[in-house]
This record gives C-alpha cells, sequence and structure tokens, in this order.
C-alpha cells in the first residue's frame, strides 16, 4: 500500500522568501502526486499535481519537484505571502483500476507561516 | 454552482445515538468520498462511491455506512456513535475517479464530537 510522509509538522518562512516543503512516499506507479493546501475551518483545495512520469511541474509561484530514485516530492513557493499561510498536505492518487479507483492517500500536513 | 455542500456543520452526540451527516454536490460529479480528519494526521478515506448505486470501502469504513441512490447525494452514517467517531468529516467530489487525476473539490467539513 502507498505511504505518503510529510515530516516537518510546521515550517515557518519570512514573506519574500521561498517555502521548501517535503514529502516522501514508500511506493510508485504510474500515477499523480499532488499538493493540497487547507485554511482553518474550510476544505482543502487543489495546489498542484506531478504525473510519476514527470520531474517537475510549475505554476506562478508554485512549483513541485519529484525525485523518483529518492522517493521524494517537494513543493516551492517563491516567494512566500502571508496569505500562503496554510496547512500544506502531499497526497497520492491512484489512477488504476481495481479497489484503488480514485483513492487519494494523504500525508500528515505541514503547517505553513510566512510572517510579515 | 454551490460546489461541495455539508450539514450540519457541527454536531454533538452521545455515545449510542446514530445520525446522518449529509454531502450534495451540483456539478454532476460521479466520483464521490467520505474523509475523516484527526489531529497529527492526513485526511483519511472512509467510504467511496463511484456512481448512483456503486459504493465501497476506504481505509477506516467501519462504524459506518453509506449510500449513493442518487448522482448529487452521499450521505454518511454513523449507527451507533462512539468517542472514537469525534472527528472532523470532510465530503468530496471529482468528475472521475480516472486514469488521469481529476481535481477533489471538497466540502467545508462537519466538526462532531461523541460524548
Amino acid at each position: 500500500d502507498q505511504q505518503v510522509k510529510q515530516n516537518s509538522p510546521s515550517l515557518s518562512v519570512q514573506e519574500g522568501r521561498i517555502s521548501i516543503l517535503n514529502c516522501d512516499y514508500t511506493n510508485s506507479m504510474f500515477d499523480y502526486f499532488l499538493w493540497y493546501k487547507k485554511y482553518p475551518a474550510e476544505g482543502p483545495t487543489f495546489l498542484i499535481s506531478i504525473s510519476s512520469i514527470k520531474d517537475k511541474n510549475e505554476d506562478g509561484r508554485f512549483t513541485v519537484f519529484l525525485n523518483k530514485s529518492a522517493k521524494h516530492l517537494s513543493l516551492h513557493i517563491v516567494p512566500s505571502q502571508p496569505g500562503d499561510s496554510a496547512v500544506y498536505f502531499c497526497l497520492h492518487h491512484r489512477g488504476a483500476g481495481g479497489t484503488s479507483y480514485g483513492k487519494l492517500t494523504f500525508g500528515q500536513g505541514t503547517i505553513l507561516t510566512v510572517h510579515p | 454552482n454551490a460546489g461541495v455542500t455539508q450539514t450540519p456543520k457541527f454536531q454533538v452526540l452521545k455515545t449510542g445515538q446514530s445520525m446522518t451527516l449529509q454531502c450534495a454536490q451540483d456539478m454532476n460529479h460521479e466520483y464521490m468520498s467520505w474523509y475523516r480528519q484527526d489531529p497529527g494526521m492526513g485526511l483519511r478515506l472512509i467510504h467511496y462511491s463511484v456512481g448512483a448505486g456503486i459504493t465501497d470501502q476506504g481505509e477506516v469504513p467501519n462504524g459506518y455506512n453509506v449510500s449513493r441512490s442518487t448522482t448529487e447525494d452521499f450521505p454518511l452514517r454513523l449507527l451507533s456513535a462512539a468517542p472514537s467517531q469525534t472527528s472532523v468529516y470532510f465530503c468530496a467530489s471529482s468528475l472521475t475517479g480516472g486514469l488521469a487525476y481529476n481535481e477533489q473539490f471538497f466540502g467545508p467539513g462537519t466538526r462532531l464530537t461523541v460524548l
């Protein structure tokens, strides 16, 4: 079974600097890895994804890197803004058929605080 | 579009009581799912449905029932609440489960406390 681990429960960054959030996983097949963001009292919202056949995906200030040999995923936010303060979840999406159809596996989350 | 809606937002139950958490989406999504979030843990999948009339168990299904009689609604039932079910519950939907990733849209959550 796929496991996704975020070993840093929190990260504090100054506004304008880079935020780097990390994630390790145990298995990889032809699937997707994702980052979701969650504000208090709201549901998670999709941020960015990467297919397991790629190494990098970029969307504005957000870039996700996938290191398949190390089974490591990271999210870079440049420059960080106070509005980025939230809980960030690393996820795996199993796209193949069978009993894992469409399932998301969440990491534990990292609380990012961006100070003005 | 209202997106994914959940009711109630907050609920307090006594051990042994039953209740239903409601979830509805107006995006004509095939795939719907229920998660629970506990402190220090990511969201864990309880049950999911790939279409009306089809449901299956997720990672932590014990103590919960679901049904999917329409595309729009996916209620979660607690038959006999236990303190271990104190959690925040999120409902989500996506166009399909899909071979390619389909963004899942989450509701705002229901905070449940079982005394």
